[in-house]
């Protein structure tokens, strides 16, 4: 079945720039959209379509997509981001969907 | 503002069924199309099931095809999702979440509700 790669956990320091990727064969195909989730929480949609940010949502949030990875970018991080962050797809027929094995960012 | 409340969560045994309710309310119900999602404890999100704005079409998961059926009765904005020959790897909390309209990524979710097979 399709799948999503995201990386288990990302690094940085509060005020520095953080990059989550995603990777999916069908992703230079398929928009890809984010989604934060604090512990406890529903996940919130922080990014659709690849790129855009859905009202409400920090501009220092934003995504990028080259081939076949997306890029999830939050810059200069609040301590506050440090959470849990999913990217979502779809399989080459549009039909399937799925999420990625999640990314936990830790603000050191 | 969009508030989706799931319902119908519990303590089952494995082989038995339950039933998910989601109410649905501050937007046109009808007119979008509705998802089902999963998280085990400690695990990382699932998608389930999605069905149209009309419940016309619907698509599941491999893991829950043939077992979860996803219904929704627009008449009464309500969302279900109908979970037969549980297993103890279905335990999970079930979100349910309304589709954005523009990639089938999901704009606003429930709270959840948790299913201990």
């Amino acid at each position: 079945s399709y799948a999503l790669t995201q990386p288990p956990s990302v690094s940085v320091s509060p005020g520095q720039t953080a990059r989550i990727t995603c990777s999916g064969d069908a992703l230079a195909d398929q928009y890809v959209n984010w989604y934060q989730q604090r512990p406890g929480q529903a996940p919130v949609m922080v990014i659709y379509k690849d790129t855009e940010r859905p009202s409400g949502i920090p501009e220092r949030f934003s995504g990028s997509s080259s081939g076949t990875t997306v890029t999830l970018t939050i810059s200069g991080v609040l301590p506050e981001d440090e959470t849990d962050y999913y990217c979502q797809s779809a399989d080459n027929s549009g039909t399937d969907l799925v999420f990625g094995g999640g990314t936990k960012l830790t603000v050191l | 503002q969009v508030q989706l409340v799931e319902s119908g969560g519990g303590v089952v045994q494995s082989g038995r069924s339950l039933r998910l309710s989601c109410a649905a309310s501050g937007f046109t119900f009808s007119a979008y199309h509705m998802h089902w999602v999963r998280q085990g404890p400690g695990k990382g999100l699932e998608w389930l099931a999605i069905i149209s704005y009309d419940g016309s079409d619907k698509n599941y998961a491999d893991s829950v095809k043939g077992r979860f059926t996803i219904s929704r009765d627009n008449s009464k904005n309500t969302l279900n999702l109908q979970m037969d020959g549980l297993r103890v790897e279905d335990t999970a909390v079930y979100y349910c979440a309304k589709d954005d309209g523009v990639t089938s990524g999901m704009d606003a979710w429930g709270h959840g509700t948790t299913v201990s097979v």
